[in-house]
């Protein structure tokens, strides 16, 4: 059974900080691993999609790596800004169908 | 191109009573996926339908059912409520293996 973890389960940083969230995964025999964005109350709003052949993925001031054999992932986000604060969570899907197993979550708030 | 259309955005149901919950994936999506999110449980998932057939199942009592139309939308049912399945309830579609969600369905059972 995949077992996924975030660590820590909360930061907070003041504005302009480098933000780097942790995700870990125990079977590492992912298809990929996509990053998710939670606001208070909201749905999950997908921000970055690695494949399992990919070590990197970056999507302006986001950039995701991955590392299957340690089974880690991170996700960094550069020069943190008020309106990044929420909620990061990190999901694998289980081989190659669609059912995710996801981590906790880490709240991220970004300080003025 | 529009996203995944979750309705309604909230409900309060009573205990005993039953509950449908709706779901429109992305055009062309086949496979929509349910999850459960509590504070206490995080994400949890429900099913999975593709092409109007469930594939996959989590370990939910036999209350939640659901079911595909042939336009891919989906709808979530449970029955006989319990104060437990007050919860944010997320529906997923997918294309290849990325999957998109909606704004999610809040249900309260008072």
């Amino acid at each position: 059974k995949q077992e996924v973890t975030q660590i820590p389960a909360a930061l907070s940083v003041p504005e302009g900080e480098n933000l780097v969230l942790n995700c870990s995964f125990t079977d590492s025999a992912i298809y990929n691993l996509q990053w998710f964005r939670q606001d208070p109350g909201k749905g999950l709003t997908s921000l970055l999609l690695i494949q399992s052949s990919q070590r990197e993925q970056t999507s302006g001031r986001l950039n995701a790596s991955l590392d299957k054999s340690s089974g880690r992932s991170t996700l960094y986000i550069a020069a943190s800004q008020p309106g990044d604060s929420a909620t990061y969570l990190c999901a694998v899907p289980r081989s190659n169908d669609y059912k995710l197993s996801f981590g906790a979550g880490t709240t991220v708030t970004v300080r003025a | 191109k529009a996203g995944v259309t979750q309705t309604p955005r909230y409900l309060i149901k009573t205990r005993g009573q039953q509950v449908t919950l709706s779901c429109s994936p992305i055009s062309g999506h086949r496979s929509v996926s349910w999850y459960q999110q509590t504070p206490g449980q995080g994400l949890q998932f429900l099913f999975e339908y593709f092409s109007e057939t469930q594939r996959n199942k989590g370990n939910f009592p036999g209350r939640f059912s659901g079911r595909q139309f042939s336009n891919s939308r989906s709808e979530m049912n449970v029955s006989t409520l319990e104060l437990g399945d007050s919860a944010l309830y997320l529906c997923a579609s997918a294309l290849g293996t990325e999957a998109f969600f909606g704004q999610g369905t809040r249900l309260t059972v008072v």
